[in-house]
């Protein structure tokens, strides 16, 4: 079946412009994941959800990051009033259950960049 | 607290050699995963490799293996026989199964192989 999917590819903002990102999980994936990759460096976890219930966002970084998965599938990570330390790649990943031992399956990402 | 720690920034290999990617990690959870990603230049991470704290074998996937050492707390990645294609980032990776519930993946800062011809 397809894999995870993230649009858009590539996103420019202008400083203080809002910004959504989405992510189509594999179908039937409990678990969804958001990192983001700055240049050069790991993904850095951002948030998890199980089905539509957020569990874990203590890695978003500031209340200008909102993440949602309102029916438990695609999910929306969205960043108010860009800042330039906002560019960076976000990567969405999903894996069938939220078990530590569970293969993640990543998507492209989105890389964003804030002028 | 978790951590990851990948010294080498970057390693070459002659085609066809095998080569050793260094990872070591800190937790007090006993309950744990490690996983080894591998990041070409187009950005979509692969996993490669997965290694359970109380598995008691290393683990094997094709031509990468992971040397489990657990009393030295590491996991250091195998590749044998290095194909042009290898050439990538890779990153280690943990999750601990109890203090965070299994959600949260820490990544090492990665390590940039080049295989040479």
């Amino acid at each position: 079946g397809a894999g995870v999917s993230q649009s858009p590819r590539y996103k420019v903002a202008k400083r203080g412009q809002d910004v959504a990102l989405r992510c189509d999980p594999i179908s039937g994936h409990v678990s969804l994941f958001w990192y983001q990759q700055a240049l050069g460096q790991g993904p850095e976890f951002l948030t998890y959800f199980q089905n539509e219930a957020q569990l874990d966002k203590s890695g978003l970084p500031s209340d200008r990051f909102f993440a949602e998965r309102p029916e438990g599938s695609v999910s929306t990570l969205k960043i108010q009033r860009t800042q330039q330390e906002d560019s960076a790649v976000y990567l969405c990943a999903s894996s069938q259950q939220g078990r530590f031992d569970n293969e993640q399956f990543f998507g492209p990402g989105t890389r964003l960049t804030v002028l | 607290a978790q951590k990851i720690t990948q010294t080498q920034p970057g390693m070459f290999v002659q085609e066809k050699e095998a080569v050793t990617l260094d990872c070591t990690y800190d937790t007090s959870d006993p309950s744990y995963g490690l996983f080894w990603y591998k990041q070409p230049s187009s950005g979509e991470m692969i996993f490669l490799i997965y290694q359970g704290s109380y598995d008691q074998q290393n683990a094997t996937e094709g031509r990468y293996s992971l040397n489990f050492q657990k009393a030295r707390k590491s996991a250091n990645l195998v590749i044998s026989a290095s194909q042009l294609g290898d050439s990538a980032m890779y990153f280690c990776a943990m999750r601990e199964g109890s203090n965070t519930g299994g959600f949260k993946t820490i990544f090492g800062a990665g390590t940039r192989l080049f295989v040479k011809a």
